[in-house]
């Protein structure tokens, strides 16, 4: 299949480290942020989601934390697994328009 | 319940020619969006719908047409392909309520112009 994200920034990890991939938004009046997981040859999936009234949720081995005041949002994951090497997206939304979506990271993570 | 699918998964198209990707989804969600995807990039809003009979534009609106005659089905045109809309394309859709709005994305579509 085609290859996504050929020229992303890579974040390389242990298998069992934490991992912190970052994104920089744009629009301050955005509502939500949700984190995908993207792997080759597949559309993006839903890892987990934040309203702009919070600044942090957890989920399964993830966690999201948004930085309102410098437009910072974060996804952490603990014990990172060989399946989780893929490329992450944050996408931002406002209302009822469509998402916009970041660049990605690549995260790779090593045995 | 196939979620959203997308037809076809690959297709070639000679510049100036025209076809259609095809976009369903069984879910009854409202929302419906189309996006491209090149290689380095994040994903590019095209055109999105909130309901039947409803359309706007994106991003990168400029050589597509879409149309939402029914909730399930939102079609997006190439009307003459470039070479420059080689990429590969994804249908979005989602609930008008439901947990902070989130996307189901189809399997994609790769278009090759040549």
């Amino acid at each position: 299949g085609e290859s996504v994200g050929l020229h992303l920034p890579t974040l390389s990890v242990q298998e069992g480290d934490n991992s912190i991939i970052n994104c920089a938004y744009s629009n301050s009046a955005s509502d939500y942020f949700i984190w995908y997981k993207q792997e080759s040859g597949k559309g993006p999936q839903f890892i987990i989601d934040i309203r702009s009234n919070m600044d942090k949720r957890q989920g399964q081995r993830v966690t999201v934390l948004l930085n309102k005041t410098v437009k910072h949002l974060s996804l952490q994951i603990a014990a990172t697994q060989p399946g989780d090497s893929a490329v992450y997206f944050c996408a931002e939304g406002t209302g009822r328009r469509a998402l916009t979506f970041g660049s990605g990271t690549r995260l790779q993570v090593q045995p | 319940n196939a979620g959203v699918t997308q037809t076809p998964k690959f297709q070639v198209l000679k510049t100036g020619q025209s076809m259609t990707l095809q976009c369903a989804q069984d879910m009854n969600h409202e929302y419906m969006s189309w996006y491209r995807q090149d290689p380095g990039m994040g994903l590019r809003l095209i055109h999105y719908s909130v309901g039947a009979g409803i359309t706007d534009q994106g991003e990168v609106p400029n050589g597509y047409n879409v149309s939402r005659s029914t909730t399930e089905d939102f079609p997006l045109r190439l009307l003459s392909a470039a070479p420059s809309q080689t990429s590969v394309y994804f249908c979005a859709s989602s609930p008008r309520t439901g947990t902070l709005y989130g996307y189901t994305f189809g399997s994609g579509t790769r278009l090759t112009v040549v």
